[in-house]
């Protein structure tokens, strides 16, 4: 049950796009369409931003989309916002039934 | 409005237990599976547990598998984790969440340290 693998930080200025991986293995990542995306602010619980690879819940901005391409998952944030500096972890379902996160990103909004 | 109130937490010495319980409203409980995810302070989130909507499949980290129960009480609208030989590296912030891989709905969180 290894984590996943996240940049540990991206920047970008806001009006600015970024994009943060998140890489598995094809018993994880790539070979079920469970991988979600959340956001955390400091001291606050995570919340909820993708599920399903590419669904965005009520409430979430459009400007925050997923994808994925084999073993790798994808968060893209356009117009870049104040509000969106915080942490992100992606997870998956994996082929042990179990769930696995990623490490985590810093987005710093510069 | 979707809530879950964790509770439970507190300090307990290395080998000692604890019972986290997850109060849940504001959606069919009986409908869902619930999970609990940890959190070291100032670190990452670590799946703990997973249990179906009707308590029959239950799935854990390896970590704490043999030492750690999850169960739930439908009639109760709540999640339990029972934790026992507790460890250091148990020490985290625990969260109850709804669903097995999506947890649209996260609580507050529960403090758990383990130290003597």
């Amino acid at each position: 049950q290894s984590a996943l693998t996240q940049p540990a930080s991206v920047s970008g200025s806001p009006g600015q796009s970024i994009t943060i991986s998140c890489t598995g293995t094809s018993s994880d990542v790539g070979g079920y369409n469970y991988v979600s995306w959340f956001q955390q602010h400091p001291g606050k619980a995570p919340k909820s931003m993708i599920y399903d690879v590419i669904n965005r819940p009520s409430g979430v901005p459009d400007r925050l989309s997923g994808s994925k391409s084999g073993n790798t998952a994808s968060l893209t944030i356009s117009g870049l916002q104040a509000e969106d500096e915080a942490d992100y972890y992606c997870s998956s379902y994996t082929s042990s039934s179990t769930v696995v996160f990623g490490g985590g990103t810093k987005l710093t909004v510069l | 409005e979707v809530q879950l109130v964790e509770s439970g937490g507190g300090l307990v010495q290395p080998g000692g237990s604890l019972r986290l319980s997850c109060a849940a409203s504001g959606f069919t409980f009986s409908d869902y599976w619930m999970t609990w995810v940890r959190q070291t302070p100032g670190k990452g989130l670590e799946w703990v547990a997973t249990i179906k909507a009707d308590g029959s499949e239950r799935y854990y980290v390896d970590s704490v598998k043999g030492r750690f129960t999850i169960s739930r009480d439908n009639a109760k609208n709540s999640l339990y984790l029972q934790m026992n030989s507790l460890r250091a590296e148990d020490t985290a912030v625990y969260y109850c969440a709804r669903d097995r891989t999506r947890l649209a709905y996260w609580g507050q969180g529960t403090l758990v340290t383990v130290s003597s």
